[in-house]
């Protein structure tokens, strides 16, 4: 069964880091880029960061940049997400999300459930 | 950056009648418009692709149109289950969502 499980969320302090997870089950990880997207309490949907199928392209949104990075490990179908200098506003649920097709950014085919970032001192 | 407008913001129907939702964007993004459906406590779950392609497992009630700056996600006859949030997407941009409701 195709699925992405996100952890790692909890509750964080302004200004420290947490480290989140997605792990890849029922498809060809090494094929396909993921992402990542959050959604604020009872607000829409926030593209956050991507990273191509091998690795070697990552792009953020600005309201993170510098402050997050996207990685993968695809000997273990496992994406990742560092967050450092985190601030309240990067309250969310956190989604990883798989690209429909090979490219780096386009229709988003599977989500995980979510995994639920507090940032609150 | 490519803003995606969505409209309306609420959209109030009875079960059995057609649904009509916009999402125009600031510039020509040629066919490359996704569309997702949000129920409270859930996931997205993408409905259309490429403007008018339906994804694996939705139901032929769901149907996009549209190429340039306007796009239209339409539900022909609403089911109980589709009433929810719907989102369309361009990359890494998202609208702002509109609400579908039971009158």
């Amino acid at each position: 069964q195709v699925q992405l499980v996100e952890s790692g969320g909890g509750v964080v302090q302004p200004g420290r880091s947490l480290r989140l997870s997605c792990d890849a089950y029922g498809f060809s990880f090494n094929n396909y880029a993921i992402n990542w997207v959050r959604q604020a309490p009872g607000q829409g949907l926030e593209w956050v960061a991507v990273i191509s199928d091998d690795g070697t392209q990552r792009y953020y949104a600005d309201s993170v940049k510098g402050r997050f990075t996207i990685s993968r490990d695809n000997s273990k179908n496992t994406l990742s997400l560092e967050m450092k200098s985190v601030r309240v506003e990067d309250t969310s649920v956190y989604y990883c999300a798989k690209s429909l097709f090979g490219g780096v950014l386009g229709a988003f085919d599977v989500w995980g459930l979510g995994t639920l970032v507090t940032v609150s001192s | 950056e490519i803003v995606l407008t969505q409209s309306p913001a609420t959209l109030s129907l009875s079960p059995g009648e057609r649904a009509t939702l916009s999402c125009r964007a600031s510039q020509s993004i040629n066919i490359y418009l996704a569309w997702y459906q949000q129920r409270p406590g859930q996931a997205p779950r993408l409905l259309i692709y490429d403007a008018s392609n339906r994804a694996t497992g939705i139901p032929d009630r769901f149907s996009g149109s549209g190429s340039g700056t306007d796009f239209t996600l339409t539900i022909s006859s609403l089911e109980p289950e589709d009433f929810a949030v719907y989102y369309c997407q361009q990359r890494s941009t998202f609208g702002q969502g509109t609400r579908l409701e039971i009158k």
